[in-house]
């Protein structure tokens, strides 16, 4: 059974870089796509962005000059890293793995909280 | 990027009645769309996908539907476990975009 774990700082002042990582367990990845989430408090979903198998990668716009997402094959381990972070990037982070076919995985969610 | 539109923002229904939730594309998503659902604390859980095919495990009250950039989650029957939030995503297009989301309440 996969599961993924996930961890990282849950407390950022502002201008600091947010980074977390997301481990994949019992499974080998071969074809996938692994989506960064996230969610501010009370509010809905914003897609930040994916890497896949090929190591290529899709970020959001509105996030693409401050994201970095990674991946430690070896270790089957990702990272997400963004930086010059404000109160705006306050939220719960989710890592959310993608197998053929429509099977997805879910970290247990991260809450970051950007505050001075 | 597309914006995907969800209505309505809450829905009151009552246990065993029918539940119809809509989201609308900004533009053609070609039947890339999915829908989750999501309850407190917990991360979303993938109903449908291609915008009609229920994923693994998902109970046959779940429906989706498409027609043309319009797009219709069914609840046939509400259960009790059912009460949550819904939201809609395309994955045609990068940035992935989600609905704001409806929250399905209990009347």
């Amino acid at each position: 059974q996969v599961q993924l774990q996930q961890w990282g700082a849950g407390l950022l002042k502002p201008s600091e870089t947010l980074s977390l990582s997301c481990a994949v367990y019992g499974g080998s990845l071969s074809n996938y796509q692994l989506t960064w989430i996230r969610q501010p408090p009370g509010k809905g979903l914003e897609w930040i962005g994916e890497i896949n198998q090929s190591g290529s990668t899709n970020y959001n716009p509105s996030l693409k000059s401050r994201v970095t997402i990674s991946v430690d094959t070896s270790k089957n381990q990702f990272s997400l890293k963004l930086s010059s972070v404000t109160a705006a990037d306050t939220a719960m982070y989710y890592c959310w793995l993608v197998l053929p076919v429509a099977i997805h995985y879910w970290g247990q969610g991260t809450l970051v909280t950007v505050s001075s | 990027e597309i914006v995907m539109t969800q209505s309505p923002a809450t829905l009151s229904v009552s246990p065993g009645e029918r539940a119809t939730l809509s989201c609308r594309a900004s533009q053609t998503v070609s039947g890339n769309l999915a829908w989750y659902q999501q309850k407190p604390g917990q991360a979303p859980r993938l109903l449908i996908y291609g915008a009609s095919t229920r994923a693994t495990g998902i109970p046959a009250r779940f429906s989706g539907s498409e027609s043309g950039t319009e797009f219709t989650l069914t609840i046939s029957s509400l259960q009790s476990e059912d009460f949550a939030v819904y939201y809609c995503q395309q994955y045609n297009n990068w940035p992935r975009t989600f609905g704001q989301g409806t929250k399905v309440e209990i009347k």
